[in-house]
């Protein structure tokens, strides 16, 4: 089973800040990895998809880069409303394993 | 509008069933790929098990904590998906969610709300 891990866990920022979250897989996932936001009581929504792409209608302050095993989730400058947890998710084969979560607070 | 909406979850006994439904509108649900995703309480997520459309032959996948226990089905003619959960664990418990497989294959582009299951005594 591919593994993956997020970093940090927990992170503490403004409104305002760039925040990078990583996502390193245990082996060469390609382009096949999605990142999702997750708001307190709701369902998750994906951000992006194949590494960089925009899911339609998310802000373009969200960005996704990385290649092989190591990927990252940018947010060019933190809004009220992105403070939330980040999952990253691989799609290359079974099973399609989530990472542990980045819980984005205010500072 | 894309619209999935489970239903099903409950209270049941550790060694019991439940039957989730997952009933879809506003796309071609036969197109797609669809998957079960849960989240134990405070916990992250944790992919369940998807069954693929039918040019695929519906056939399905799991996850190892799940096989042989958790059954993914489909009916296209009622736009609908299901997850037979049998020989439950305390661990099962979980808000079950509902997603579908995009087109790309790279990501699940829509997510029903949720239906909590709570297994136990």
């Amino acid at each position: 089973d591919i593994q993956l891990t997020q970093s940090p866990s927990f992170l503490s920022a403004s409104v305002g800040d760039r925040v990078t979250i990583t996502c390193r897989a245990s082996q060469d996932i390609s382009s096949y990895l999605a990142w999702y936001q997750q708001k307190p009581g709701k369902a998750p929504n994906l951000l992006i998809y194949g590494v960089s792409i925009l899911q339609s209608g998310v802000p373009s302050r969200f960005s996704g880069s990385g290649s092989g095993t190591d990927f990252t989730l940018t947010i060019s400058s933190l809004q009220p409303e992105d403070f939330a947890t980040y999952y990253c998710q691989h799609l290359i084969n079974y099973p399609l394993t989530f990472g542990g979560g980045t819980k984005v607070e205010i500072k | 509008e894309v619209q999935l909406e489970e239903s099903g979850g409950g209270l049941v006994q550790p060694g019991g069933s439940l039957r989730l439904s997952c009933a879809a509108s506003g796309f071609t649900f036969s197109d797609h790929y669809m998957d079960w995703v849960r989240q134990a309480p405070g916990r992250g997520l944790e992919w369940v098990a998807r069954v693929r459309n039918r040019p695929n032959s519906y056939t399905t996948e799991y996850d190892t904590s799940v096989k042989g226990r958790f059954t993914i089905s489909r009916d296209d003619s009622k736009n609908s998906v299901y997850l037979q959960m049998n020989s439950l664990k305390t661990e099962d418990t979980a808000i079950y969610y509902c997603a579908r497989g995009s087109r790309t294959g790279r990501d699940f582009d829509y997510w029903g709300q949720g239906t909590l299951v709570t297994v136990s005594s």
